[in-house]
């Protein structure tokens, strides 16, 4: 089975600093990874992808990941926040063994950008 | 182009009541999903159609739920004997086929008083 943990719920910076949302994950086979985010009242939008080719995985708006299998995380960074970075963000797993992309989200990190 | 839609965007029911979520997939995706998610939660997997057939309804939560997808595009969710635990937002996705990246539309809010 497949699982993803957050390890923070909430997550507070400032405009203009750097930003990590924890991802550690779980799974029987070999995983793909992702990190989708959620604005208020808009539908999730994929940030990034990793599906086992390079380990670090560049995103949207700035945002990249790591995917490091010895330390099961699969942790997100961003250089410098924006106040338009301020959502829910969720780490996902899926495999293929299913026949398809079996997503299984996590509980989700709320980022605050504070000017 | 056009995303996912989710129509409608609020449902507000009574216990007991039957009520009917629609999704339209991006035009041309061949797989399409339903989530739930739950207040302070992600989404959970329902079901998964590959064409007009439910390929994997592993999610679905009870017998009170079921959700068809008769031409291989529209899908609709259905809920019968609607329970105050069923309200959450009731999300879709689709893909171009399954193993591909999934497209998420903006969800159903339902609310069961």
């Amino acid at each position: 089975a497949q699982s993803v943990t957050q390890l923070d719920s909430h997550v507070s910076v400032s405009e203009g600093t750097p930003v990590l949302l924890r991802c550690n994950y779980s799974s029987s086979y070999s995983p793909s990874l992702f990190w989708y985010v959620q604005h208020p009242n808009k539908g999730l939008q994929l940030l990034l992808k990793y599906t086992s080719a390079a380990t670090l995985v560049k995103g949207i708006n700035g945002f990249e990941a790591e995917f490091k299998k010895s330390e099961t995380s699969f942790h997100l960074t961003k250089p410098s926040a924006h106040m338009s970075d301020a959502a829910e963000y969720f780490c996902v797993v899926s495999t293929l063994n299913t026949g398809f992309q079996k997503l299984v989200f996590g509980t989700g990190t709320r980022l605050l950008v504070s000017p | 182009g056009a995303g996912v839609s989710q129509t409608p965007s609020n449902k507000v029911t009574e216990k007991g009541k039957y009520v009917e979520l629609r999704c339209d997939p991006i035009s041309g995706h061949t797989a399409l999903y339903w989530y739930r998610q739950s207040l302070g939660q992600g989404p959970e997997f329902l079901i998964y159609f590959q064409g007009t057939g439910a390929a994997d309804d592993s999610g679905l939560p009870n017998d009170r739920f079921f959700a068809v997808r008769p031409e291989g595009s529209v899908s609709t969710l259905k809920i019968q004997r609607t329970e105050r635990g069923d309200s959450a937002v009731y999300l879709c996705a689709s893909s171009l086929q399954g193993a591909d990246t999934q497209y998420f539309g903006p969800g159903t809010r339902l609310t069961v008083l």
